[in-house]
């Protein structure tokens, strides 16, 4: 089955600068990858996804980057702001429609 | 619209008990999973609908765990005989088509066994 392994597990950074989370996965017929934000006691919430015809697609703030080859995808959040603060999950689906997520990060931008 | 809601919100059962756990997705939603989420993890998969057809229970962790949604719309999780280890956030999610879709998560049942 897939494994997807998502790092780093906290993160901090000043308001204004730049995040990164990096997943990897390891079932080569997965082709979505969605990335979901998650506030403290509220329900995950879909913040960008791209699929395997695209490295790349961006989203205002944030951007995700695939590489097939490596296998790894990519959050990047720039120019943080303080409601960017909450745990950011990846997932990988396997062929048989299991969605794996990965262990989360806890984002914290300080004002 | 109104989004996918789950009940009951908060769920204490003694050890031994029955519970069930009910999710009304997004009308029209064709998919819908149901994952268990566990204090500081992701959620992980237990079983996926696509329509009334359950295509998917590997994750479910026991036979004491049991999905239904006859009418291709609610679905229920049962959890038979619960446990200590059975506590737990469970979350449902639907999406418009396939898994592929964006999935619209429920805010979940926290689940206590005592």
């Amino acid at each position: 089955g897939e494994n997807v392994e998502q790092h780093p597990s906290t993160l901090s950074v000043q308001e204004g600068d730049s995040a990164v989370i990096k997943c990897t996965y390891s079932d080569s017929a997965s082709n979505y990858f969605p990335w979901y934000k998650q506030e403290l006691g509220k329900r995950p919430q879909l913040i960008i996804d791209i699929r395997s015809n695209v490295g790349e697609k961006k989203d205002q703030r944030i951007a995700v980057t695939l590489n097939k080859t490596a296998k790894h995808f990519s959050l990047h959040i720039t120019e943080t702001q303080p409601e960017d603060s909450a745990v950011y999950f990846c997932a990988a689906p396997n062929t048989g429609n299991q969605f794996y997520f990965g262990t989360g990060t806890s984002l914290t931008v300080i004002p | 619209g109104a989004g996918v809601s789950q009940s009951p919100r908060y769920k204490v059962a003694k050890r031994g008990q029955d519970v069930a756990l009910r999710c009304d997705p997004i009308s029209g939603h064709v998919s819908l999973f149901w994952y268990q989420q566990a204090l500081g993890q992701g959620p992980e998969f237990l079983t996926y609908f696509q329509n009334e057809a359950q295509l998917d229970k590997s994750g479910l962790p026991s036979d004491r765990f049991f999905a239904e949604r006859p009418e291709g719309s609610v679905s229920t999780l049962k959890i038979q005989r619960t446990q200590q280890e059975d506590s737990a956030v469970y979350l449902c999610a639907s999406s418009s088509l396939t898994g592929e879709d964006e999935q619209y998560f429920g805010p979940g049942t926290r689940l206590t066994v005592t």
